[in-house]
């Protein structure tokens, strides 16, 4: 099977500008969480999907936003980016009723 | 405070050696994890435990309920093994904020 994949792998913005991070999970895994790390913080949750419904949020502000389609595919869009942004954004999927995540590479966003 | 601490922050040793990360967490959990990330960012799942203990190779990894805490060794060390290594719960309670991640330890094998 194929593992998690997330475009773009990279992606330089600036401020002011918002940004749509995409994620395919493996397939028949039908959640999908995201999460960012940045140096200071190290990794946070920012939500998870499941069957095109939000089940969980973590602490991040409104500018965080995200969605799942019917096919588990789930962006993550952040507006008005602030360059406190600037970190690696994951994401992990899993299968129903597992705690198993298994992780994409990443985008690594900058904004300038 | 972190709901969950590891320790060493930083560890340097040398080939062969046996290595001990710790990771210890305030809340109850379902579930413990261990995650190793590479440079470049990978992360990859080492163990999910919630009881008792696994073993994967060169690595082990433990976990004690009653006194919140688990341990990750890895026997005879090798230079591939120099990597980030993170402890990650999942809060239990249903409706949890996903996984809460310690800071991660800094692992470099030297030959």
């Amino acid at each position: 099977k194929a593992g998690v994949t997330q475009t773009p792998r990279y992606l330089i913005k600036t401020r002011g500008q918002q940004v749509t991070l995409s994620c395919s999970p493996i397939s028949g895994h039908r959640s999908v969480s995201w999460y960012q790390q940045t140096p200071g913080q190290g990794l946070q949750f920012l939500f998870e999907y499941f069957s095109e419904t939000q089940r969980n949020k973590g602490n991040f502000p409104g500018r965080f936003s995200g969605r799942q389609f019917s096919n588990s595919r789930s962006e993550m869009n952040v507006s008005t980016l602030e360059l406190g942004d600037s970190a690696l954004y994951l994401c992990a999927s899993k299968l129903a009723g597992q705690e198993t995540q298994y992780f994409g590479p990443g985008t690594r966003l900058l904004v300038l | 405070k972190n709901e969950v601490e590891q320790s060493p922050q930083n560890l340097t040793a040398q080939e062969g050696e046996f290595i001990t990360i710790n990771c210890s967490y305030s809340v109850g959990i379902s579930a413990l994890h261990w995650l190793q990330q590479h440079p470049g960012g990978g992360i990859v799942s080492l163990f999910m435990l919630s009881s008792g203990k696994k073993k994967h190779g060169r690595l082990i990894a433990t976990i004690n309920i009653q006194e919140k805490h688990s341990s990750l060794h890895i026997t005879a060390s090798h230079p591939r093994d120099s990597a980030v290594y993170i402890c990650a719960v999942n809060p239990s309670g249903g409706g949890a904020d996903g996984l809460t991640f310690g800071k991660g330890t800094h692992l470099i094998i030297q030959p």
